[in-house]
């Protein structure tokens, strides 16, 4: 069974960078059909996609992140991880990692099917 | 970005009632659009993707339809376990969630 474990520090002062880790463990992540992601959660902002990568490094960010985001993949670890940086109050939030799967059959609908159980990361100083 | 707007952000219902949430699309997204449930503390659970799909081991009383920029997800005979907030997510352009709406008792 597929399982997302992410990690890292849960207080991050602000201007900083945000950095997390996640490990996927059941399966592995070089696999075609997939993307692996990070999500966050806020009361004010509710689900967010920060962006997600491919095992070969292949990256798409959302335009929110666009500047200050930077997903890695190390396939040798079976990891990936998230940087934000410059990171202010109005980053505080649960973080999550996660699969994204694009097609089924010859369905597309890209979605999350496996997630980690969440990060809460607070900035502040 | 598209926009998502739900309806209701909240409910009130009882074991075994019918349940329908609505999602609309800021403009047209084809079926390009995926339900999930979250209870407190724990991470989204897939429900339905491609607007009427229903994801495996999900229960049959769950059920997704539309298209273009209405959408519904229907509870057809609500569960104790069934209390939760969903969301949608459409995946026709940057990935953007709905508000979610909070099914309670």
């Amino acid at each position: 069974q597929l399982q997302l474990q992410d990690s890292g520090p849960g207080l991050v002062k602000p201007s900083e960078t945000l950095s997390l880790t996640c490990t996927v463990s059941g399966s592995s992540i070089s696999t075609t059909s997939h993307y692996w992601s990070w999500i966050r959660q806020s009361p004010g902002k509710g689900l967010q996609w920060i962006g997600s990568i491919s095992y070969r490094g292949i990256t798409s960010y959302s335009p929110s992140f666009q500047t200050r985001v930077t997903i890695s993949v190390d396939t040798s670890k079976n990891q990936f991880s998230l940087r934000l940086s410059s990171v202010t109050a109005a980053d505080t939030a649960v973080y999550y990692c996660a699969r994204r799967t694009d097609w089924v059959g010859d369905l597309s609908s890209p979605f999350f099917d496996y997630w980690g159980q969440g990060t809460l990361v607070t900035v502040s100083s | 970005d598209i926009q998502m707007t739900q309806s209701p952000s909240s409910l009130s219902a009882s074991v075994g009632d019918r349940v329908t949430i609505t999602c609309r699309a800021s403009q047209s997204i084809n079926s390009y659009l995926n339900w999930y449930q979250q209870k407190p503390g724990k991470a989204p659970k897939l429900l339905i993707y491609a607007a009427s799909n229903l994801q495996s081991g999900v229960p049959s009383r769950f059920s997704g339809s539309g298209s273009g920029t209405d959408f519904t997800l229907t509870i057809s005979g609500l569960q104790p376990e069934d209390f939760a907030t969903y969301f949608c997510q459409q995946s026709y352009s940057t990935l953007t969630f709905g508000g979610g709406t909070k099914v309670e008792i």
